[in-house]
């Protein structure tokens, strides 16, 4: 019954690779994020999707694309993996405020 | 921008409370929370508070808002080791604006 699911949980890949990471909620909620959280713990945000309309694009490369198929769904596509993007990405819901996010439990990524 | 600002670290005893401070600079900030993260697993929310309210209790947890100075402060009564973890605040707004988390703070409990 996970309300916020990712998958995977861990990745571990070579510079250069081009990957993705899965996100899905069973909550009905109407807008889904991305946050990145590096290796001292700041939370930042990448994206958000409303109703899969894309909402918020902050200043990320645009090796990052989201996707949204639907609004219970919200993906992360990753090309040419760099050394820098090794960190924990997390995905979030959340329905109008002031209710505040329900997370995923993180995708450890590791570029080797 | 809005910045979002606390102390890294918070050491006590078992038993003893405990006290985090967050200041935040956004003054259209409606919301402010509370999350707490585990290791090597997300954020779950705490509490929450509205900018027009001064305080909010929930059991062990006391949430003091001062909205004249920015200043928002967690406060866990009879801490215990399982509260040891990352505590994050928050802020947001009405719009369609993103939260914005402060840089944690890990909680350390003694036994």
């Amino acid at each position: 019954d996970t309300a916020v699911s990712q998958t995977p949980k861990y990745l571990v890949t070579q510079m250069g690779n081009d990957k993705s990471i899965k996100c899905e909620q069973n909550l009905g909620h109407d807008t889904m994020y991305w946050y990145k959280q590096d290796s001292k713990k700041f939370l930042k945000i990448m994206f958000s999707y409303n109703n899969k309309e894309l909402i918020i694009n902050e200043t990320v490369p645009n090796r990052f694309s989201p996707k949204s198929p639907d609004k219970a769904h919200l993906n992360l596509h990753i090309n040419s993996l760099e050394l820098g993007d090794s960190a924990v990405y997390f995905c979030a819901s959340s329905q109008d405020s002031p209710y505040g996010y329900t997370f995923g439990s993180g995708t450890r990524l590791t570029v080797v | 921008g809005e910045d979002v600002e606390q102390s890294l670290f918070l050491s006590v005893r078992e038993g003893d409370s405990s006290v985090i401070n967050c200041t935040y600079t956004d003054s259209s900030s409606t919301y402010l929370y509370w999350y707490k993260q585990e290791p090597g697993a997300g954020l779950q929310l705490l509490t929450y508070i509205f900018s027009n309210m001064d305080m909010k209790q929930d059991q062990r947890l006391t949430v003091l808002l001062n909205k004249k100075d920015k200043h928002l402060s967690l406060r866990i009564a009879d801490t215990q080791t399982g509260d040891s973890a990352i505590y994050f605040c928050a802020e947001g707004d009405t719009g369609r604006r993103a939260l914005t988390f402060g840089s944690g703070t890990r909680l350390q409990v003694q036994p």
